[in-house]
């Protein structure tokens, strides 16, 4: 079935450094991609997501590339912030489940002051 | 304006009990979905329903049923609770397939 692999599981970074979290998936005719963000407590919720027929997309500091060939997206937060500290999942429609989103195990992402 | 609502926040189960986990929402979106989360797991969808008067199996769901009463409305029933069933589920909600989904608030589920 369909697999989502997220690295790293936790990643550490100077506050107004740049931070990229990876996904690689296995099912190649995936063709969407969320990324959501979930905080302490609270409810995930969507903050970019792309599409198969494109390569890249930018909102802000936030931007998710895609490479079909290799089976990979990442998410690019520059100039993090103390706000950006969260638990962040990928995820990737599967074929085999009429599309529904196979989720990665999420990373944790610590801003330090 | 609510988004999804779901019901109630917390419960403890003793194993073999049932209940019904109840979620609504109010964005008239046609596709509904429930997941559990567990430590270190992500997301995981037991039972999705695309459009109203549909329902199917998602990854896990073993030891779950589901009921879509309307547009509106997706619950998820417990019929004998077991402790791996220890979990928080989340509703979630979507115009269709692929696009935006609006999540609940949780609810922590402990079966002891």
């Amino acid at each position: 079935g369909e697999n989502v692999e997220q690295h790293p599981s936790t990643l550490s970074v100077q506050e107004g450094d740049s931070a990229v979290i990876k996904c690689t998936y296995s099912d190649s005719a995936s063709n969407y991609f969320p990324w959501y963000k979930q905080e302490l407590g609270k409810r995930p919720q969507l903050i970019i997501d792309i599409r198969s027929n494109v390569g890249e997309k930018k909102d802000q500091r936030i931007a998710v590339t895609l490479n079909k060939t290799a089976k990979h997206f990442s998410l690019h937060i520059t100039e993090t912030q103390p706000e950006d500290s969260a638990v962040y999942f990928c995820a990737a429609s599967w074929t085999d489940s009429n599309y529904q989103l196979i989720w990665g195990a999420g990373t944790k992402l610590i801003i330090k002051p | 304006n609510a988004g999804v609502t779901q019901t109630p926040k917390f419960q403890v189960l003793k194993t073999g009990q049932s209940m019904t986990l109840q979620c609504a929402q109010d964005m008239n979106h046609n596709s509904m979905y429930w997941y559990r989360q567990d430590p270190g797991m992500g997301l995981r969808l037991i039972y999705y329903s695309a459009s109203e008067g549909t329902t199917d199996k998602g990854e896990v769901p073993n030891g779950y049923n589901v009921s879509r009463l309307n547009k509106r409305e997706f619950s998820l029933r417990l019929e004998s609770a077991a402790p791996s069933q220890t979990s928080v589920y989340f509703c979630a909600s979507s115009e269709q397939v692929n696009t935006e989904a609006f999540f609940g608030q949780g609810t922590r589920l402990t079966v002891v």
